[in-house]
C-alpha cells in the first residue's frame, strides 16, 4: 500500500470522552498535514508538520486538540473532552520533500461522531 | 481571511458534454492552485494541480489559471456519468506557508 493510511476509519463516541486518531503518509513524505470536513464545506486546515517539527497550527485548533509527529513518520491528532461540535471527518494528507512539489496527497480520513 | 469562492451548485450536464466549474480566490499572492475530485462519503483525490497563467491539460480535464483576474478554471470535456462528484478547488498563499485553502466545492451531476 503506498497511499496514506488512517485508522481508525470510523469513530462513535459520547460526548466528553477523549478520541485519538493516526495517520500514516506516504513513505518517505516529509510534510504532514491534518484538516477537518463538515457536511457541506471545503476541508479546513488544522495543522502541518515538517518531520517532527509542528510548524503550523490553525486557530481552529483550539486547547483540547493536539497532534503530534514524534519520530517524523506516522502522526496522531487527539481530541479531549469531545463535544458534538467535532462531529466531522478528519482527514491527513502527505507532500514529498524538495523541488516545486507541493502536492497534498489525502488519505481516506476517520469519520469521528459525537453523541 | 484569505478565501476560496466556489459555486456551490449543483451542476447538471448531460453525458458528453463540457462542464465548467470556476472559483475566484481572494489572496493575490496566492501560487499554488488545485482542483480535487470528493465523491461522497470519501476523501479528496487529485485531478489536476497549476502554478502559471495560462492553460494545463491532462487527458479529458483542462485547468485555467488568471493571476490577475484571481480566477481558476477546470473544465471537463466529454463528460461521464463517473465524473458526478463534489469538485473541491485549493489553494496555497505561499509565503513559506503550505496550508491549503479550500472552497466548499462544486456538486457537479452528469446526466445519462
Amino acid at each position: 500500500d503506498t497511499g496514506v493510511s488512517q485508522d481508525p476509519r470510523h469513530k462513535i463516541t459520547k460526548r466528553g470522552q477523549n478520541v485519538t486518531f493516526r495517520c500514516d503518509p506516504i513513505s518517505e513524505h516529509n510534510r504532514l498535514y491534518w484538516y477537518r470536513q463538515t457536511l457541506g464545506q471545503g476541508p479546513e486546515f488544522l495543522t502541518y508538520f515538517q518531520n517532527e517539527a509542528q510548524l503550523e497550527k490553525s486557530r481552529l485548533l483550539s486547547d483540547r486538540f493536539s497532534a503530534e509527529r514524534p519520530k517524523g513518520s506516522f502522526s496522531t491528532l487527539e481530541i479531549q473532552r469531545t463535544e458534538q461540535g467535532d462531529s466531522a471527518m478528519y482527514l491527513c494528507a502527505s507532500t514529498q520533500p524538495g523541488g516545486n512539489t507541493d502536492t497534498q496527497y489525502f488519505g481516506p480520513g476517520t469519520r469521528l461522531t459525537v453523541l | 481571511q484569505k478565501e476560496v469562492e466556489q459555486n456551490s451548485g449543483p451542476l447538471s450536464v448531460p453525458e458528453g458534454a463540457i462542464a465548467s466549474l470556476n472559483c475566484t480566490y481572494s489572496d493575490r499572492g496566492s501560487q499554488s492552485f488545485f482542483w480535487y475530485r470528493q465523491y461522497s462519503g470519501k476523501s479528496p483525490e487529485l485531478i489536476m494541480s497549476i502554478y502559471s497563467n495560462g492553460d494545463k491539460e491532462d487527458g479529458r480535464f483542462t485547468a485555467q489559471l488568471n493571476k490577475a483576474s484571481q480566477y481558476v478554471s477546470l473544465l471537463i470535456r466529454d463528460s461521464q456519468p463517473s465524473d458526478s462528484a463534489t469538485y473541491l478547488c485549493a489553494v496555497r498563499s505561499g509565503a513559506g506557508s503550505y496550508q491549503l485553502t479550500f472552497g466548499k466545492g462544486t456538486k457537479l451531476s452528469v446526466i445519462p
